[in-house]
């Protein structure tokens, strides 16, 4: 069984600049989360997807979007780069997106984002 | 808003010294509550869900309590492997089971 994993692990962007983060959920899952970690910060929600829809959005602007596909894996992209949106994005699947177990998430290691 | 606060935000034991960790939430009619350990650099690591007032889960050196208004993690004789940071998260209002995290409690356990 594989878990979350997430590339890339790290990465330099200049204030303007787009970029693409992907993920690849836990074999089985078919619900991916994604979420927005700045340091000494707990994650903040930004988007779920289940089945290729997304399914709940947090108070992050239009610029921040996602995709899901078949295979369940998806992808987070930011428009127009923006200094304080350096931080750690994290991608996380479960198990279904009803019920408590929609709560019971299985992150990656994350994708360190620097933008100058 | 739904909000959730952690308190101490940073706690330093020595090995073998028992504490507990405090997260207190305001939602409108709890649905539940989750706690998740995230090691420096890596992605938060799911420990437990409670469900309701009253209940309580154990892991090793690591027990989750949960009242009305806050639920603690007791930690037991604790060891330097134990030191993370700690996440307590409960759903988001609206229906969904979607976690809103609080800012953590860093614990760091000396030898």
């Amino acid at each position: 069984e594989t878990g979350v994993t997430q590339s890339p692990t790290h990465l330099i962007k200049t204030r303007g600049q787009q970029v693409t983060l992907r993920c690849s959920s836990q074999s089985g899952h078919n619900t991916v989360s994604w979420y927005q970690q700045a340091l000494g910060q707990g994650p903040q929600f930004i988007f779920q997807y289940y089945r290729e829809e997304e399914n709940g959005r947090g108070n992050f602007p239009p610029r921040f979007s996602g995709l899901q596909f078949p295979n369940y894996s998806s992808e987070l992209n930011v428009n127009a780069l923006e200094l304080d949106d350096s931080a750690l994005y994290l991608c996380a699947s479960s198990l279904g997106s009803i019920g408590i177990a929609a709560g019971e998430l299985f992150f990656g290691e994350g994708s360190r984002l620097t933008v100058l | 808003e739904d909000q959730v606060t952690q308190s101490p935000e940073a706690l330093r034991l020595q090995e073998g010294e028992s504490s507990s960790l405090n997260c207190s939430y305001t939602v409108s009619g709890l649905r539940g509550l989750f706690w998740y350990r995230q090691d420096p650099g890596k992605g938060p690591e799911f420990l437990f869900t409670l469900y309701s007032a009253g209940e309580e889960k154990e892991k090793e050196r690591l027990k989750a309590t949960l009242t009305k208004k806050e639920s603690f993690l007791h930690i037991t004789a604790p060891k330097p492997e134990d030191s993370a940071t700690y996440l307590c998260a409960v759903p988001r209002s609206g229906g969904s089971y979607i976690p809103t995290f609080g800012r953590g409690t860093s614990l760091i356990v000396h030898p």
